[in-house]
């Protein structure tokens, strides 16, 4: 499978544990997007990454977030002290380009639950 | 104001029949691109077809159309001779101006195909 993979699927946590996820983007591609989406909702911005370098952050993500991509290669986002507002689907994506018709493609999400 | 606009949370349609999902979007940049996105229940989004600002003909990706009527701001999405396997929430998403990597997407709609 060439596809872009996240790991793990599923997560419950207890409020303030923290948790990280991994996202492996299809493989030639160079940018590297993270999503969050809540129940009823669609996707919404959080972050992406154009190889290593994180060029775009989104309100959403306070400083509990922090997210990585250090090698260019696979990412990982961590939330720190999580809260139940946290209890979401986190969606990662992979890219080529970012213009015209260069589609981003999504993983199957992590899923996380905070108690 | 909503950036996309899906005004159907659900539709029921019978196997076989066409469907038409409607999206309309708000942007002031001459250059942007429209997507959509399938969801079935295991969460992953699914790239379908795209549209972009500057395109003259309607995009088509064999069974999906887009219906793009740039002065009205709409970007409709037309799935012909629809299948059991066609159930699933579908997201209208719009990429806005250059260089800007950002989705923004639609609440959803929910399409349900009965036999």
């Amino acid at each position: 499978d060439t596809g872009v993979s996240q790991d793990p699927r599923h997560k419950i946590t207890k409020r303030g544990q923290n948790v990280t996820f991994r996202c492996d983007p299809i493989s030639e591609h160079n940018r590297l997007y993270w999503y969050r989406q809540t129940l009823g909702q669609g996707p919404e911005f959080l972050t992406y990454f154009q190889n290593e370098a994180q060029l775009e952050k989104s309100r959403l993500l306070s400083d509990r977030f922090s997210a990585e991509r250090p090698k260019g290669s696979f990412s990982t986002l961590e939330i720190q002290r999580t809260e139940q507002g946290d209890s979401a689907m986190y969606l990662c994506a992979s890219s080529l380009r970012s213009t015209g018709r260069w589609a981003q493609y999504f993983g199957p999400g992590t899923r996380l639950l905070v108690l | 104001a909503q950036k996309i606009t899906q005004t159907q949370p659900g539709m029921f349609v019978q196997e076989k029949e066409a469907v038409t999902l409607d999206c309309t979007y708000d942007t002031s940049d001459q250059s942007y691109g429209l997507f959509w996105y399938k969801q079935p229940s295991s969460g992953e989004m699914i790239f379908l077809i795209y549209q972009g600002s500057y395109d003259e003909q309607n995009a088509t990706e064999g069974r999906y159309s887009l219906n793009f009527q740039k002065a009205r701001k709409s970007a409709n999405l037309v799935i012909s001779a629809s299948q059991l396997g066609d159930s699933a929430m579908y997201f209208c998403a719009m990429r806005e101006g250059l260089g800007n990597e950002k989705l923004t997407f639609g609440t959803g709609t929910r399409l349900t195909i009965i036999p």
